[in-house]
């Protein structure tokens, strides 16, 4: 039962532009959602996070929206950049954590 | 470098088999997770460790199993290995067991079960 789900297994963005990760979720105790980005080779690095209390939370270049009515939340980063090119995961804690989700991975590339 | 290390970094066997893949966390982190990426799943959490106690736990077969010793090192046994074992099998640290710590990711022991 796949409850986190990125159904776009990959994204193709020019360099400059804006790229967008979307996510989604059936449970809605879910109370926290990362980002973690991963290179060929490379065990995932975090990347950005946010409370379900929130609706945005900004770090740079990537910002997170979270719209909890939809169950949905995305990842925009911009501008983009050749070195973004990499796996990119949402994951999904409930209030009990009790389980750690993580959807499939939507491949990221950034052309120059 | 995330200051978790995992070994070892390649790992071929047969289908039948037992295999213990080791995690050293980041010094001072006290809890420990297990993820498994294969190429259809994506990344799952199998289980996570907290000061040497089992803390949660996902889809982790009943095949596999986990511990954390006194000084936090973590070792994730796989037996009775199935083809479908076949993954990339990361560790990951974090300060201590809250969801919002952040988690540093060893660079995975790729396993090949022929």
């Amino acid at each position: 039962d796949q409850q986190v789900k990125q159904n776009s297994p990959s994204l193709s963005v020019q360099e400059g532009r804006i790229s967008i990760l979307n996510c989604d979720y059936t449970n809605s105790m879910f109370d926290y959602f990362l980002w973690y980005k991963k290179y060929p080779a490379e065990g995932p690095t975090f990347l950005i996070s946010i409370s379900s209390i929130k609706d945005k939370n900004e770090d740079g270049r990537f910002t997170v929206f979270l719209n909890k009515s939809a169950k949905h939340l995305s990842l925009h980063i911009v501008p983009s950049q050749p070195g973004d090119s990499a796996v990119y995961f949402c994951a999904a804690v409930p209030n009990n954590f009790n389980k750690f989700y993580f959807g499939s991975g939507t491949k990221l590339n950034v052309k120059p | 470098d995330s200051g978790v290390t995992q070994t070892p970094k390649h790992l071929i066997t047969a289908t039948g088999q037992r295999v213990t893949l080791r995690c050293s966390p980041r010094s001072g982190d006290l809890s420990v997770y297990w993820y498994q990426q294969s190429l259809d799943q994506g990344l799952q959490f199998l289980i996570q460790y907290y000061n040497g106690e089992e803390r949660a736990k996902g889809n982790i077969l009943e095949r596999f199993s986990a511990q954390q010793f006194p000084d936090l090192h973590s070792e994730l046994n796989l037996s009775s290995l199935e083809l479908g074992d076949s993954a990339l099998y990361f560790c990951a640290s974090s300060a201590y067991h809250r969801e919002t710590d952040t988690q540093y990711f060893g660079p995975g022991t790729r396993l090949t079960v022929l």
